[in-house]
């Protein structure tokens, strides 16, 4: 039972447009929701992250817009480069627990 | 952000044999590192969370016999993967705890066993 629903699997956008990746959860205890990218046959590497207390935060062309009542966050590429294909994984971490639980990965692809 | 490395980033071993991987945090000291494996196309799946000083917690499923992790200091955690077969031909990628929520991951080990 996946604890993060991430959707959609995959996605194709033009350069210059903005890829939006959603996820969503059902434990109230997590406390922290970190989006991580990867590349093929590389490790993840932690994009951004956001609390709950804040509903969005920005990184560069990344932002997390975060919707506690919903339990629903996402994340937006704006002005999406050829180099941002990649696979990206949202996640959700209750500090008592202290281990990540992450989405099934949503595989981004942007055309020159 | 923190670095951790991996060694090696790929290994080719014969099956019934053993194969280590090392994770090193290079510019922290992480008192708990986790070691996830990745199939083709799928999300990363957690198998084990490792304590410098204490034995390792393995999630449900994993073989703790199969999977030996050792975390001897603060900067490296070592996971073998004794007696292999193909069917524990994956990616392994470990991760290192910085701060309370931080984790930073390791570039991957792509273990192949024939």
């Amino acid at each position: 039972q996946q604890q993060v629903k991430q959707s959609p699997q995959s996605l194709i956008v033009q350069k210059g447009g903005i890829p939006i990746i959603n996820c969503a959860y059902e434990n109230t205890a997590f406390d922290y929701f970190p989006w991580y990218q990867q590349f093929p046959g590389k490790g993840p590497a932690l994009l951004i992250a956001i609390r709950p207390d804040v509903s969005e935060k920005k990184e560069g062309r990344f932002t997390i817009s975060f919707n506690k009542s919903a339990k629903q966050f996402s994340l937006h590429i704006m002005d999406s480069q050829p180099g941002d294909s990649a696979t990206y994984f949202c996640a959700a971490l209750a500090f008592y627990w202290g281990k990540l639980q992450f989405g099934a990965g949503t595989q981004v692809v942007v055309t020159p | 952000g923190a670095v951790v490395s991996q060694h090696p980033s790929r290994v080719i071993c014969k099956s019934g044999t053993s194969v280590k991987i090392e994770c090193r945090s290079l510019d922290f000291q992480a008192t708990t590192m986790f070691w996830y494996r990745q199939f083709p196309k799928q999300s990363l799946m957690l198998m084990a969370t490792s304590n410098e000083g204490s034995k390792a917690t393995y999630e449900q499923g994993v073989e703790k016999d199969k999977f030996l992790i050792n975390h001897a200091s603060l900067t490296l955690s070592t996971l073998t993967v004794t007696s292999a077969h193909p069917e524990d031909s994956s990616f392994y990628i470990c991760s290192a705890r910085v701060r309370s929520y931080e984790q930073y991951f390791g570039p991957g080990t792509r273990l192949t066993v024939t």
